[in-house]
């Protein structure tokens, strides 16, 4: 298994508090991402890293933002969380970005919004 | 706007029999795809992945079809066994862009005996 450990496993918050999700890995891989999973909609890129405070957009970043200051922690936080974030966020590592690589996951971080 | 298709949200196999996943894809940059299963409460684990400049890749029981033509893959299992009852999903990735997987919404299958 590929060393990544996210925290917390599951988290319930409030409406408008902010929330931050942690991901750690252990295998010194440049690149890191967050995606979020919902019914419908498979998982989508949320941001993404590709070097120590080296970030950028993914596909639905309203609302997120990241932050990288180690090779081997990438947080993901919700500035004032809403209901629309309650999901499943998952943290995946890769060791190139040609593309031709595969993505390891973390186990997954259960938010609820209420 | 759906890049990555499954239309098929959920097939039923019966142990030992062939399984058949199937996925569409709409982006012609997409140049390497990959399948992940994923069971309940735990992350999506990588299976098996095939290159654009290939037509088959196998792994033991799982062989990955491209038809880059029709812009479809397929995912392979046989024999079926229960233990490959899960989410699959079809992801797909372009050269330079980071290794950012587009994903599709998933097929579930489950494998009875």
């Amino acid at each position: 298994d590929a060393g990544i450990t996210q925290s917390p496993r599951h988290k319930v918050t409030e409406t408008g508090t902010p929330v931050t999700l942690r991901c750690h890995q252990t295998e010194n891989h440049r690149y890191m991402y967050w995606y979020r999973q919902d019914p419908g909609h498979g998982l989508r890129l949320i941001h993404y890293s590709y070097g120590v405070k080296d970030t950028d957009k993914g596909e639905v970043s309203d609302g997120y933002s990241v932050s990288r200051s180690k090779t081997e922690d990438f947080l993901l936080t919700l500035e004032s969380a809403t209901s629309s974030q309650t999901s499943v966020y998952f943290c995946a590592i890769s060791k190139f970005g040609q593309g031709n690589t595969e993505a390891f996951f973390g186990q997954g971080t259960r938010l609820t919004v209420v | 706007d759906q890049q990555v298709k499954q239309n098929s949200p959920s097939l039923s196999v019966q142990e030992g029999r062939i399984s058949i996943l199937n996925c569409d894809y709409t982006n012609s940059m997409f140049d390497y795809f990959l399948w992940y299963k994923k069971y309940p409460a735990e992350g999506p684990t990588f299976l098996i992945s095939i290159s654009s400049i290939k037509d088959k890749n196998e792994d033991g029981r799982f062989t990955v079809f491209l038809n880059k033509s029709a812009k479809h893959l397929s995912l392979h299992i046989v024999p079926s066994q229960p233990g490959d009852s899960a989410v699959y999903f079809c992801a797909a990735s372009a050269a330079g862009t980071a290794s950012k997987l587009t994903f599709g919404t998933g097929t579930r299958l489950q494998v009875t005996l």
